[in-house]
């Protein structure tokens, strides 16, 4: 149990476009889902908290119009990087966490990443 | 605050020598502190965690921390490192406000020599 996905698992855009990251939690509903950002050899760094239904909180220093997070059902939540530079180039890590059969659980699960490279 | 510190961004062993990856943590209160590995161009995998149970955890492929208040560490360990262990390896500690965020340590990297 407690599986999250990621689609596309890369995705080369150029640069100007925009493109959407989808996250997924397939077995338990998600009431909370984060957003990480990982350069290369360096640690993640949170981009944003959504909640279902509500709009997501950015961390300090992250461009809210330039990262919309939708969260509208409980088990999917996007992440559009619009107008892609190539400094947008990076790892993007999603998690979730919410309800385990039935029971609120408080531990992160994390997909697998998306590695966006933008030309 | 809480924080987590990892002391070596990188550390090198032989096959079947063992495993210490170093992490120190800051809290107020009793932590809720995480390892988690990963491999390369791949997500994280959860190694194991301590919630102010039992202060030696037990962790997946063989992999132990220990718990130590008095000096504020929470160091993994393995007996015998295998080649399959080379990643990157992250110490977490979970705030304990009502966000339940993760903070993550800079990582190690752990490399496996034949």
């Amino acid at each position: 149990g407690a599986v999250v996905s990621q689609h596309p698992s890369w995705v080369i855009c150029k640069s100007g476009t925009s493109v959407k990251i989808e996250c997924r939690s397939l077995d338990f509903q998600a009431t909370t889902m984060f957003w990480y950002r990982q350069f290369p050899k360096q640690s993640l760094m949170l981009m944003a908290t959504s909640n279902e239904g509500s709009k997501a909180t950015y961390e300090q220093g992250v461009e809210k119009d330039k990262f919309l997070i939708n969260h509208a059902s409980l088990t999917l939540s996007t992440l559009t990087v619009t107008s892609a530079h190539p400094e947008d180039s990076s790892f993007y890590i999603c998690s979730a966490r919410g309800a385990l059969a039935g029971v609120l659980n408080y531990e992160q699960y994390f997909g697998p990443g998306t590695r966006l490279t933008v030309t | 605050a809480q924080s987590v510190t990892q002391l070596d961004s990188h550390v090198s062993v032989s096959e079947g020598t063992p495993v210490l990856l170093r992490c120190n943590y800051s809290s107020s209160y009793s932590p809720s502190l995480f390892w988690y590995v990963q491999h390369p161009n791949k997500g994280l995998q959860l190694l194991l965690k301590y919630t102010s149970a039992a202060t030696l955890v037990k962790g997946i492929n063989g992999f132990e921390a220990e718990f130590k208040k008095s000096e504020t560490s929470f160091h993994l360990t393995k007996p015998s490192a295998h080649m399959s262990d080379a990643a990157e390896y992250f110490c977490v500690v979970r705030r304990m406000d009502s966000s339940y965020k993760l903070i993550f340590g800079s990582g190690t990297r752990l490399l496996v020599r034949p």
